[in-house]
């Protein structure tokens, strides 16, 4: 199975920082990658498919990029909505489709 | 309004079984793939198992091989997964998820959009 891992884990920022997390996969997955946001207690949300294509109805500040086992996902300006968990997932080689660990985005 | 709610989740004790449901509504159910996908408390996110359109093609995650099945209903627009000889690491909020694609340069990109609230499974004695 292909392995992903994010970081960092977590990280402090503010409102307005503009924010990189990244997504490595243990082999090539090509532009299947996919970027989810989490807020405690509530359901994931789609945000970036195909590595850099943006979910209908999610703000422009969220893009991604990267191809092959390397990836970033970056909010240009970090708003109060955005401070959640956010999760990456392969989905070249499914089933499964592993996510990431997560990385953790708090307040500063 | 698209949406997914989950039913079933509960307390049951090491061993025991407990069926879930997935109440689909605002779409075309029968033209969807569907997925389970589980959070335990504290951790990441976990896919446990997906199931095509008209059910023929299931597929699970390693762990759960042989004790769940997933299964649908699309004249009832609902998705179930049946878990059986449950352990305490099976206890999640388990998330029912819609599987779409999208088509780019002709390869086909496949993502999870639609997501339910979750139901809490428990297994404790």
């Amino acid at each position: 199975d292909i392995q992903m891992t994010q970081s960092p884990s977590s990280l402090s920022a503010s409102v307005g920082d503009r924010v990189t997390i990244t997504c490595r996969a243990s082999q090539s997955i090509s532009s299947y990658l996919n970027w989810y946001q989490q807020k405690p207690g509530k359901a994931p949300k789609l945000l970036i498919y195909a590595a850099s294509s943006l979910q209908s109805g999610v703000p422009s500040r969220f893009s991604g990029s990267g191809s092959g086992t390397d990836f970033t996902l970056t909010i240009s300006s970090l708003q109060p909505e955005d401070f959640a968990t956010y999760y990456c997932q392969q989905s070249y080689s499914t089933p499964p489709g592993t996510f990431g660990p997560g990385t953790k985005v708090d307040i500063k | 309004e698209v949406q997914l709610v989950e039913s079933g989740g509960g307390l049951v004790q090491p061993g025991g079984s407990l069926r879930l449901s997935c109440a689909a509504s605002g779409f075309t159910f029968s033209s969807y793939w569907m997925s389970w996908v589980r959070q335990a408390p504290g951790k990441g996110l976990e896919w446990v198992a997906n199931i095509k359109q008209d059910g023929s093609e299931k597929y699970y995650v390693d762990s759960v091989k042989g004790r769940f099945t997933i299964s649908r209903d699309n004249a009832k627009n609902s998705l179930y997964l049946q878990m059986n000889s449950l352990r305490a690491e099976d206890t999640a909020v388990y998330y029912c998820a819609r599987d779409d694609r999208k088509q780019q340069l002709g390869y086909y990109y496949y993502y999870m959009d639609v997501w339910g609230k979750g139901t809490t499974v428990t297994v404790s004695s």
